[in-house]
Order: C-alpha cells, then sequence, then structure tokens
C-alpha cells in the first residue's frame, strides 16, 4: 500500500524560473494539505484541497504562488518567479476525509534548492 | 501559533524508556492530542493520538492527565532510530483541518 508520493525529491531551479512540485496522495484519499519547513524550522501549513477545490489557502503567499488537484492526477503545487527565500522543503500529506477521524500521512518532502 | 508547549530538546539513554512531555493547558474538550515525529530529511510520522484516555500502540504510549493539561510520550525501548524532532499537536475532532506545528522536542538518543 503506497504512502503519499511526492516529485521530485530535490529541485534545482534558478532565480526566475518556476518551480513545479507534485503529490499523490495515498490510495483512497482525496483531500491533500501542503507544508513549507524553511531550514532548521518547523513546518507551516500552506494549503488545504480536496479534488477540484481549494478548502484552506490561509498559508499560502499572495503572489507567485498557486495549487491544484485536479480530478484526475496528482495535486501540484507551483511557484512562479521563484526567488532565493523559496528554498525550503515542501510537505504533502493526505487523509480520506474522515472527518479528523485519521491522521494526516505525509510524504518525504521535495527540497527545492534556488541557485 | 500552535497550542502546545514542549521541551526544546531532551537526551535518553539507549534502551531505557524515552519520556516526552506537553503542555496543553488550554486544550478545548473536542480537541485530541497527537504526537508526529520528523526524522532528519523525512516527513512527519503520525506516532499516536488521544482524547482522554491512555492509549498505546506498537510504537509508543500516550498518557494524557485527568484534567487534560499535559501529556507525555512514552517510547518504552528507545533505540538510535527514535532519533528526531516530537512534535506534540492538538487536533480539534471531527474536521479536517490544517495542523498547526510547534518548534517540539528534538530527542537525542544516546548510545
Amino acid at each position: 500500500n503506497a504512502g503519499v508520493m511526492q516529485n521530485p525529491r530535490h529541485l534545482v531551479r534558478r532565480r526566475g524560473q518556476e518551480a513545479r512540485l507534485r503529490c499523490s496522495p495515498m490510495k483512497g484519499h482525496s483531500h491533500v494539505y501542503w507544508y513549507r519547513q524553511l531550514p532548521e524550522e518547523g513546518l507551516k501549513f500552506m494549503v488545504y484541497l480536496q479534488k477540484e477545490n481549494i478548502i484552506d489557502e490561509s498559508g499560502m503567499p499572495k503572489e507567485r504562488f498557486s495549487a491544484e488537484f485536479p480530478k484526475e492526477g496528482p495535486s501540484i503545487l507551483r511557484i512562479q518567479q521563484v526567488v532565493r527565500g523559496d528554498s525550503a522543503a515542501y510537505f504533502c500529506a493526505s487523509t480520506a476525509g474522515t472527518g479528523g477521524k485519521e491522521p494526516q500521512h505525509f510524504g518525504d518532502g521535495t527540497r527545492l534548492s534556488i541557485l | 501559533d500552535a497550542k502546545t508547549t514542549q521541551p526544546p530538546s531532551m537526551d535518553c539513554a539507549e534502551g531505557r524508556a524515552a519520556n516526552l512531555p506537553c503542555n496543553h493547558s488550554t486544550i478545548s474538550g473536542n480537541e485530541y492530542v497527537y504526537w508526529y515525529r520528523q526524522i532528519h530529511s523525512q516527513g512527519p510520522q503520525y506516532i499516536i493520538h488521544g482524547l482522554k484516555n491512555n492509549e498505546t500502540n506498537e510504537m509508543a504510549s500516550l498518557i494524557i492527565t485527568e484534567d487534560r493539561k499535559s501529556s507525555t510520550l512514552i517510547l518504552p525501548h528507545a533505540t538510535l532510530r527514535d532519533t528526531a524532532v516530537y512534535y506534540c499537536i492538538v487536533r480539534v475532532a471531527g474536521r479536517d483541518d490544517k495542523i498547526i506545528f510547534g518548534k517540539g522536542t528534538r530527542l537525542h538518543i544516546l548510545p
């Protein structure tokens, strides 16, 4: 039973380029959460999505960041015109949406480095 | 902000029980206590959760005080692989909300 899969594991971009991070939730899970972890800091919530809907984007920066979770395929976190401060580990978690009865299961993250 | 307070770091000898405390004095009646850990370079791993009764699974035990204002995570026989940052989190029951992580406790298992 595969867990949450994130790819790529490592991504290097130059300033001004675009970064696309992908997350495939666990089988049967329709709720996806994205978190960001800056170096030597804790995880910070970014966005919560269900299939084709953004439920809570209170942690997303207002510019350059967007997220989607289409009907088919993985969830995508997109960062446009990356800057050095975007260097971080980005983690995705998923649940089946059972009203909090089960924990969120996390992937091993994408480590984004901006040159 | 996180609703929990944890010591920033702890040491434990390999083979001994590791007892990690957590204060959550403002916890509400409908909030669960969850524990996650993050081993270096990996994503957070769920350990255990509880509402008011003590809980045990294959990884750990969770002891919640009667007034629910604090709890202790117990790793019964710590190994070097248990070295990680441990996060104590409170979450409202019945909702699929985001997790608010605090700074956690960095547990060092000493050989």
